[in-house]
């Protein structure tokens, strides 16, 4: 039972370069969502879906986009990389009821020079 | 404003008995999470609260008190391995998580 699997685990980007950060879960969890996570701060709300085919703006929505084109997928592109999205990125995925916890990737750690 | 207060680090001993504060003031309560971290991982789920009171789990116990906006995450007979940063997290009106920065355990032997 894979859970949560972040593609790439690494990886580092030149500003003003592309990516995309590929989330999958294996548990038919409805909602998924992006995270970041900097340093002295808590987990920061990117971008997160309610089902396929929808996505919201989260806390920090500026220079990410996001789609769910199929429910087991979520995927978060930074269209030109700047080194302030250096961080940690977490996805994570939840059931859909308020009382089920969050469950989370291993994480994507970038570094843009 | 949405915000989550917690203790940035602490330090206990081994055997010990340590406990975690959590006080928020969000819009709206729908349930209070907590969460482990340890270093270079991903957070892993720990208790959650919705009602007052105390919830009971092996050697984890959590508080909720919702009048005060307060909450706490209770550790007994600590081991190494518990050393790790403890995330509290708060479900606001819009079904939203709210996260605090996180409070760094040392365990100490």
């Amino acid at each position: 039972n894979a859970g949560v699997t972040q593609t790439p685990k690494f990886r580092v980007l030149k500003t003003g370069q592309s990516m995309t950060l590929l989330c999958a879960q294996d548990m038919n969890h409805e909602y998924m969502y992006w995270y970041r996570q900097d340093p002295g701060m808590g987990l920061r709300l990117i971008h997160y879906s309610v089902g396929e085919g929808t996505t919201a703006k989260g806390e920090v929505p500026d220079g990410y986009n996001v789609s769910r084109l199929k429910k087991q997928n979520f995927l978060l592109g930074l269209e030109s990389a700047a080194p302030s999205q250096t961080s940690v990125y977490f996805c994570a995925s939840m059931l859909g009821t308020p009382s089920q916890p969050q469950h989370f990737g291993d994480g994507t750690r970038l570094s843009i020079l | 404003g949405q915000n989550i207060d917690q203790p940035t680090e602490m330090t206990a001993t081994e055997g010990a008995i340590v406990q975690i504060n959590c006080t928020y003031q969000t819009s709206g309560f729908n349930g209070l999470f907590w969460y482990q971290q340890h270093a270079g991982e991903a957070p892993t789920f720990l208790s959650y609260n919705v009602l007052d009171g105390l919830e009971e789990k092996g050697r984890f116990s959590s508080f909720l008190s919702r009048s005060k906006g307060y909450s706490y995450l209770l550790l007994k007979e600590l081991q190494m391995k518990d050393s790790a940063s403890y995330l509290c997290a708060v479900t606001d009106s819009n079904y939203q998580l709210i996260w605090g920065a996180g409070t760094k355990l040392i365990i100490k032997p």
